[in-house]
């Protein structure tokens, strides 16, 4: 699985968009690129997954740039509960996550 | 439908037992993977079983070893347990393994002493 680059931490006022990068430049062809937060203590929550192309859902927008080798998730508006730390994961699909550190994201007020 | 459900929730152990901690998937789901997480080392994968088989194993000792039955439940056992295996041990199910999302449970927070 491709190794991922994202900021350590990251702040976002409430309300506004939080956009969080990731540098994925070692990402093969069939790897996807999947995003999960984990708020304190509880186990990880799949935001959202993409191959190539922009996705959205209810939670979240990902971003992937033409040459996949890095994308953005976007929450749109931001709440206090969005305050997490956020993987970007490259996987070739199985459930198989290798996680990274992290960006933790501060919401505030 | 009934989300991933991990018991004990809690365990405090002795160094040196064994202990062994139990994953039930959300109901259809065939792959179960497991994962440690530490302060120190974040998230980290131990191995994955779909259908009974494992599938994929990270980088841990053979002291970590697990099995899943034919309901899809699956067990981790660790055997002569020591200090650094205090740990939040979390399993997460998916539909077939294929790319879609995993969904976690709470974990099992397991305490050596």
């Amino acid at each position: 699985d491709a190794k991922t680059t994202q900021p350590t931490s990251m702040d976002c006022a409430e309300g506004r968009a939080a956009n969080l990068p990731c540098n994925h430049s070692t990402i093969s062809g069939n790897e996807y690129v999947y995003w999960y937060r984990q708020i304190h203590s509880q186990g990880p929550q799949y935001i959202i997954h993409g191959l190539k192309n922009n996705e959205t859902n209810e939670m979240a927008s990902l971003i992937i740039t033409e040459d996949r080798k890095s994308s953005t998730l976007i929450l749109p508006h931001a709440t206090l509960r969005d305050t997490a730390v956020y993987y970007c994961i490259a996987s070739g699909g199985y459930n198989k996550l290798i996680f990274g550190a992290g960006t933790r994201l501060a919401v505030h007020p | 439908k009934a989300g991933v459900t991990q018991t004990p929730r809690y365990l405090i152990k002795t160094r040196g037992q064994q202990v062994t901690l139990s994953c039930s998937p959300i109901s259809g789901h065939r792959s179960v993977s497991w994962y440690q997480q530490t302060p120190g080392q974040g998230l980290q994968f131990l191995f994955e079983y779909f259908s009974e088989t494992q599938r994929n194993k990270g980088n841990f000792p053979g002291r970590f070893s697990g099995r899943q039955f034919s309901n899809s439940r699956s067990e981790m056992n660790v055997s002569t347990l020591e200090l650094g295996d205090s740990a939040l041990y979390l399993c997460a199910s998916s539909s077939n393994g294929s790319p879609t999302e995993a969904f976690f449970g709470q974990g099992t927070r397991l305490t050596v002493v």
